[in-house]
């Protein structure tokens, strides 16, 4: 069981937005502002999207965008496109000083 | 560009001791600001964070996994060892390494680069 709650799938239409919601507690999400976002696609590593709740990697679109309130971090993509359909992964530091990761969101492209 | 590749056994037996070997260039751990990590994923489920290891030697484990879980480098041939003791089944997974970055070893806590990942099955 993953530490981080995520929907097991979202799935949003080319064009439109979708928000995909990462649930901690106190100790992590709310704690600090170190969440970060990964894509994978089916068969390779993971690709960070965003870091320290809000920060584009150079290369990532800015059609992905990060913020947070309170123990939930959100990531949301917008002007979705088919290559946006992948699953997406939250992670978040913690008061161990451990890193935890949400459980997955499978993000389908209609 | 940095690049990461990881390599090892793909099959061990259940009670063996999986050591694993990330080989990655681009970058120096004897850096101020670096880090290389472990995660690793099972088959159809979620990413584990697994350990971390930065550049003035800070190493940080997962809770759950500590006593089974040593993480090592050797700065001169840019290398970072995992060594995951009384492997079962159930750590039948793909393995990542990854670069970290940050000002605070003890706050590193995201990962770019990943490596291809290596996986590795557990069965007798």
């Amino acid at each position: 069981q993953s530490v981080l709650t995520q929907p097991a799938s979202v799935s949003g239409s080319p064009g439109q937005s979708i928000t995909i919601p990462c649930t901690g507690t106190s100790s992590d999400v709310g704690a600090y502002d170190f969440v970060s976002w990964y894509q994978q696609h089916p068969g390779k590593a993971p690709k960070l999207m965003i870091y320290d709740v809000r920060h584009r990697p150079s290369g990532v679109s800015d059609r992905f965008s990060g913020s947070k309130s309170g123990n939930t971090a959100s990531l949301t993509i917008s002007g979705l496109r088919a290559e946006d359909e992948a699953d997406y992964y939250c992670s978040s530091y913690t008061s161990s000083t451990s890193v935890v990761f949400g459980g997955g969101t499978k993000l389908t492209v209609l | 560009q940095i690049t990461l590749k990881e390599s090892g056994p793909t099959l061990v037996k259940p009670t063996q001791t999986l050591t694993l070997t990330c080989t990655f260039s681009g970058f120096s751990l004897s850096t101020s600001g670096m880090g290389v990590g472990w995660i690793r994923q099972p088959p159809g489920k979620a990413l584990e964070w697994l350990a971390l290891i930065c550049w003035d030697d800070n190493k940080r484990y997962s809770p759950s996994l500590k006593s089974r879980l040593t993480i090592t480098k050797d700065t001169s041939k840019n290398q970072v060892v995992l060594t995951m003791t009384n492997m079962d089944p159930v750590d039948t997974a793909t393995y990542y390494c990854a670069q970290s970055r940050g000002v605070y070893s003890q706050s590193l806590n995201w990962f770019d680069p990943w490596g291809q990942g290596t996986l590795v099955t557990v069965s007798s």
